[in-house]
């Protein structure tokens, strides 16, 4: 079956500007979560949606940074006035139930770049 | 504060010998572990996990080993094979928490 998909799998844009990354999770998974990896370093937390409501975004650097997921199965985040440390490869995955440490499953990423 | 650490960034291993990648941790709290490797252009793919009620987890070359009163993982690879080549990443969690990862490993196993 199809796995998690996000598109595109690289942008690049100018400081200042918005952009938006979709998620399409794996069909019937509950749980959605959006992850950042910088170079060198490990996937890093920003926000978890069980369903449609975000049941955790304390990993959201700041204001700049928002996700939705309105029908519960397809995710957008979305940063405003993008900053050149803003950078980086972004995960998005998915689990079954949402069971606490049901293994994640996750795309290859969206590689954002700001000029 | 890193609560989850992988010291070596890099590992290089024969093919056919034993790969013995390292984790360590410092929240106590943690009580599930997993291993996810990672290919270039790649999102990482679940490996192996383990509770922390067990210390040993087995799954065909890959097995993972637990010592809580020493807050240390490791995953040993048996025997070896080039396509194991990859970023390895040992990730926690506990109950409340998310995942959180280490920063990798990345291991080489030469033909």
């Amino acid at each position: 079956g199809a796995g998690v998909s996000q598109t595109p799998s690289n942008k690049v844009t100018e400081k200042g500007k918005y952009v938006e990354l979709r998620c399409d999770p794996i069909s019937g998974h509950t749980a959605l979560y959006w992850y950042r990896q910088s170079l060198g370093q490990g996937p890093e937390f920003l926000i978890y949606f069980q369903g449609t409501g975000a049941a955790d975004d304390s990993g959201l650097p700041n204001d700049r940074f928002f996700a939705v997921r309105p029908e519960g199965s397809v995710s957008t985040l979305k940063i405003q006035r993008t900053e050149r440390g803003d950078s980086a490869v972004y995960l998005c995955a998915s689990s079954s139930d949402g069971s606490y440490n049901s293994p994640l499953h996750f795309g290859n990423g969206t590689r954002l770049t700001v000029t | 504060d890193q609560q989850v650490k992988q010291n070596s960034p890099s590992l290089s291993v024969q093919e056919g010998r034993i790969s013995i990648l390292n984790c360590d941790y410092t929240n106590s709290m943690f009580d599930y572990f997993l291993w996810y490797k990672k290919y270039p252009a790649e999102g990482p793919t679940f490996l192996i996990s383990i509770s922390s009620i067990k210390d040993k987890n087995e799954d065909g070359r890959f097995t993972v080993f637990l010592n809580k009163s020493a807050k240390h993982l490791s995953l040993h690879i048996v025997p070896s094979q080039p396509g194991d080549s990859a970023v390895y990443f040992c990730a926690a969690i506990f109950y409340g928490q998310n995942f959180v990862f280490g920063p990798g490993t990345r291991l080489s196993v030469l033909p």
